[in-house]
């Protein structure tokens, strides 16, 4: 089994729609984000936990909501959704307690907003 | 605003030769920087991660870092057709990963 993964894989919706993405990872790590990314602007950050009780602003989080329900377990929400939030989300986790922290992806989420 | 700068491509070499991938970033604070590929349509897959300036080998892929210039580069020797993907920079500055927009490579049997 894939150890970090993401439902649904595709999604097709409307706009002004509520969605949440769900994200659930079997590695054990501590840390989990949220990243959208569009051709040609690359992986940008939208929301990112360091364990359950934080929760931080990334770079682009206009527009969006998260949830951290357990470690496992890290949720996205679009409560309106919006053309413009058509992209490719991935989720991804880290270890804080290595020496050289590195992130691993999940296999992603399309999005499309008509 | 922190920044990681990549030549977008398309970078194209014929199989078996070398390909070359630079990276540069803004943030002199920098501590770890990584490479990912990525499939067309698939999640990033890490390569290699380099932290101490100098050369890091493994297998085929060697990483290249000069904190002085602020740039990192990842040489792929002996290139072949799997190796066309895009090929994504990030660094850590202690807080969270910026990526640059990657690199598409298109290796030409």
């Amino acid at each position: 089994d894939a150890d970090v993964t993401q439902t649904p894989r595709n999604r097709i919706t409307k706009t002004g729609k509520r969605i949440m993405l769900e994200c659930s990872q079997t590695k054990g790590h501590d840390r989990m984000y949220w990243y959208r990314q569009d051709p040609g602007l690359g992986l940008r950050l939208i929301y990112y936990s360091f364990d359950v009780k934080d929760i931080n602003k990334g770079e682009i989080s206009d527009g969006y909501s998260v949830s951290r329900q357990a470690q496992a377990k890290f949720s996205l929400s679009l409560e309106s959704a919006i053309p413009n939030q058509t992209a490719l989300y991935f989720c991804a986790t880290s270890d804080s307690g290595t020496g050289v922290e590195t992130q691993y992806f999940g296999p992603g989420t399309r999005l499309l907003v008509l | 605003q922190k920044e990681v700068e990549q030549n977008s491509g398309p970078l194209s070499v014929p199989e078996g030769a070398i390909a070359s991938l630079n990276c540069t970033y803004s943030d002199r604070g920098s501590q770890s920087f990584f490479w990912y590929r990525q499939y067309s349509g698939k999640s990033p897959e890490l390569i290699m991660f380099i932290y101490s300036n100098g050369d890091k080998e493994d297998g085929r892929f060697t990483a290249q870092l000069n904190k002085a210039s602020q740039y990192v580069s990842l040489l792929i020797r002996d290139s072949q057709p799997s190796d066309s993907a895009t090929y994504l920079c990030a660094v850590d500055d202690g807080q969270n990963f910026v990526f640059g927009p990657g690199t598409r490579l298109s290796v030409l049997p």
